[in-house]
């Protein structure tokens, strides 16, 4: 079945850098894309979404880039910081995804040090 | 104020038991939906239900059953728990079906012994 997945498992930053953490999908009748932000022992927390009409949306020192035609997405992060360290998952939504809900990626970790 | 919440956070049983996890939203959402995430961290959709419609993800077991009272409750019930149901359980509610952000709760760890 198409799914959608993440290239890196664990990123690893300093500090102040910028992250960047990607997302494969392939269901390319998929019209809506959302970053969730998952902090140990809690539930996912919506960071950012866009919709398959853009190409960019910027949040508050993030940004979510969708790249239709190799279908990618990325979550930029500015600035990271040490309480930005979680697991980071994308999903894709739309009337073609299975259930009518959203399908998540597999999640990437990313770790901050001070 | 809380606007998906579950309960227990925690639940520990014994395999072939029968148990149920509670969930509420605040949020005037009309779809609510159950999530199970393994130890990879894997999020899958189990249910999603609406007043008008139950959408089950057919790899489910039928052990598992949602029941909604009304419209701001989805509640799992699970029998004969079996020791591959550990996981960490998550509702969820939207406004809308699959194109609108999805609002979580914060889990039920559930442990089957």
């Amino acid at each position: 079945g198409e799914s959608v997945g993440l290239h890196l498992p664990t990123l690893s930053v300093q500090e102040g850098d910028n992250s960047i953490i990607n997302c494969a999908y392939s269901n390319s009748a998929s019209d809506y894309f959302i970053w969730y932000k998952q902090e140990s022992g809690k539930g996912p927390q919506f960071i950012i979404d866009i919709r398959s009409n853009m190409d960019k949306r910027q949040g508050q020192r993030v940004t979510v880039l969708l790249n239709k035609t190799v279908k990618h997405l990325s979550l930029q992060i500015a600035a990271t910081q040490p309480g930005d360290s979680a697991v980071y998952f994308c999903a894709e939504g739309g009337a073609d995804s299975g259930y009518s809900t959203l399908t998540f990626g597999k999640g990437t970790m990313l770790l901050v040090s001070p | 104020d809380t606007a998906v919440s579950q309960t227990p956070k925690y639940l520990v049983t014994q395999m072939g038991n029968d148990k149920s996890i509670k969930c509420e939203q605040n949020l005037g959402h009309d779809t609510m939906y159950w999530y199970k995430q393994d130890s990879k961290k894997f999020l899958k959709i189990m249910f999603s239900y609406n007043n008008k419609e139950l959408i089950i993800n057919e790899t489910v077991p039928n052990r598992f059953s949602p029941k909604s009272p009304d419209k701001a409750h989805l509640n799992l019930h699970i029998n004969s728990l079996e020791l591959g149901d550990s996981a960490v359980y998550f509702c969820a509610s939207s406004s809308l079906q699959g194109n609108t952000e999805a609002f979580f709760g914060q889990g039920t760890r559930l442990t089957v012994v």
